[in-house]
Parts: structure tokens; C-alpha cells; sequence
């Protein structure tokens, strides 16, 4: 059964980075059907999408956060990785890894069917 | 960009109802749909693909319609496990996504 993991610091200090990364057990994370996400939840608050990555490589970003993000992939650890630069209060949330599933006939279906349990990154000094 | 919209914003329903959930896209977007639930401090959940089409070992009084720009997602009968936040999202022809503000449900 397919697992992700994310692991990272809980506490980044303000205008510094924030770096997550997402293991991917009980699967290979380069398989031609999926891509890989990270979502972010504020305190109280919805869901963002912060951006996907293929196995090769292949990135798609927030417009709103394109400038602080970098989506990265490891495919020798099974791992993807997110990196946030200078962070402020307002990047304090959890952090959600998740694969998307890319399917049917194009163009194709994509939605987010295996979540990770979330870590919480509160951005403080 | 498009932007979605969800109404209610939340719900108060009794156990049996049906209760319907209103997701609007700002343009048109197909079919190109997912809802999800997310239960008080729980991980989301794929409930609904393809705007109609639902997730494996999803209860079947879930069901989603709708295409174009509009679309809901209905709970036939309503159950105490349902209590959760419903969040609708678009996909573009290419893993690029937005959710919606999310819908929350409680039981009367």
C-alpha cells in the first residue's frame, strides 16, 4: 500500500527557507501514471496547491508562490522535495504531500488520491 | 486566472437529509473536477473525479454532476460520519490546480 511521509523542520525563522521533504514507500515514485504535490493549509483555513512535479523532473507552480518555490525530485531516494524561500507568518501551515494521479484519454484526468499525514511548519523567530 | 466558488459556505443538516453542495468555476472547465472531504484534523479525501465519476470505496450516496462551470455534490442521506469540510477543485490539462474556499457540514 502506497505511503508518503513528509519530514522537515517545524519551526523556520522568518525570511529564511523552508525545506520539506516527501518520502514515497510501498511504490515507485517513477511511474508513468502519476505526478507528485504539495498542498499547504493555514490555521483554520482551505487548502492551496503549491505545486507538482513529474518523475523526470517536470514542474507546474502556483502563479502566487512561483517566485519562492522549487519543487525538486529524487528518484535513487523515492523522494520529492519542496523548498519556500523567505518565508513570513503568512507560510506558517500544514504542509501536505500528495500523489496525483494522471489518467484516461487525453486530456487527461488529474486529482490527488493518496495524501500524506501533513507536517506542521510554523514560521516564527 | 479561473477561481472557484462554493455555497453555502456552511451547512446545518439532520441525519437522512439530502444535502447539496454548489461549486462555480469563473469560465468554463469541462469536466475537469474533483471533490474532496476532509473530516476536523483528518488528511483530505478524494471523494469525487471527473466531476461525476466516484473514488473507489467511496459510499455510494456521495455523487457529483455538473459541467462547464457549474456543479454540486450530493449526500443522498446524510450521515453522522459526514461531518467534514467539502472542498471542490479544478485542474487544468495539466496537474495545475485550485480549490475551492471549501463548504462545511454539521449535523442539526
Amino acid at each position: 500500500q502506497l505511503q508518503l511521509q513528509e519530514s522537515g523542520p517545524g519551526l523556520v525563522k522568518p525570511s529564511e527557507t523552508l525545506s520539506l521533504t516527501c518520502t514515497v514507500s510501498g511504490g515507485s515514485i517513477s511511474s508513468s501514471s502519476y505526478y507528485w504535490g504539495w498542498i499547504r493549509q493555514p490555521p483554520g483555513k482551505g487548502l492551496e496547491w503549491i505545486g507538482s512535479i513529474y518523475y523526470s523532473g517536470s514542474t507546474y507552480y502556483n502563479p502566487s508562490l512561483k517566485s519562492r518555490v522549487t519543487i525538486s525530485v529524487d528518484t535513487s531516494k523515492n523522494q520529492f522535495s519542496l523548498k519556500l524561500s523567505s518565508v513570513t507568518a503568512a507560510d506558517t501551515a500544514v504542509y501536505y504531500c500528495a500523489r496525483v494521479y494522471c489518467g484516461g484519454d487525453p486530456p487527461y484526468y488529474y486529482y490527488m488520491d493518496v495524501w500524506g499525514k501533513g507536517t506542521t511548519v510554523t514560521v516564527s523567530s | 486566472d479561473i477561481q472557484m466558488t462554493q455555497s453555502p459556505s456552511s451547512l446545518s443538516a439532520s441525519v437522512g437529509d439530502r444535502v447539496t453542495i454548489t461549486c462555480r468555476a469563473s469560465q468554463g472547465i469541462s469536466n475537469y473536477l474533483a471533490w474532496y472531504q476532509q473530516k476536523p484534523g483528518k488528511v483530505p479525501k478524494l471523494l469525487i473525479y471527473a466531476a461525476s465519476t466516484l473514488q473507489s470505496g467511496v459510499p455510494s450516496r456521495f455523487s457529483g454532476s455538473g459541467s462547464g462551470t457549474d456543479f454540486t455534490l450530493t449526500i443522498s442521506s446524510l450521515q453522522p460520519e459526514d461531518v467534514a469540510t467539502y472542498y471542490c477543485q479544478k485542474y487544468n490539462s495539466a496537474p495545475i490546480f485550485t480549490f475551492g474556499p471549501g463548504t462545511k457540514v454539521d449535523i442539526k
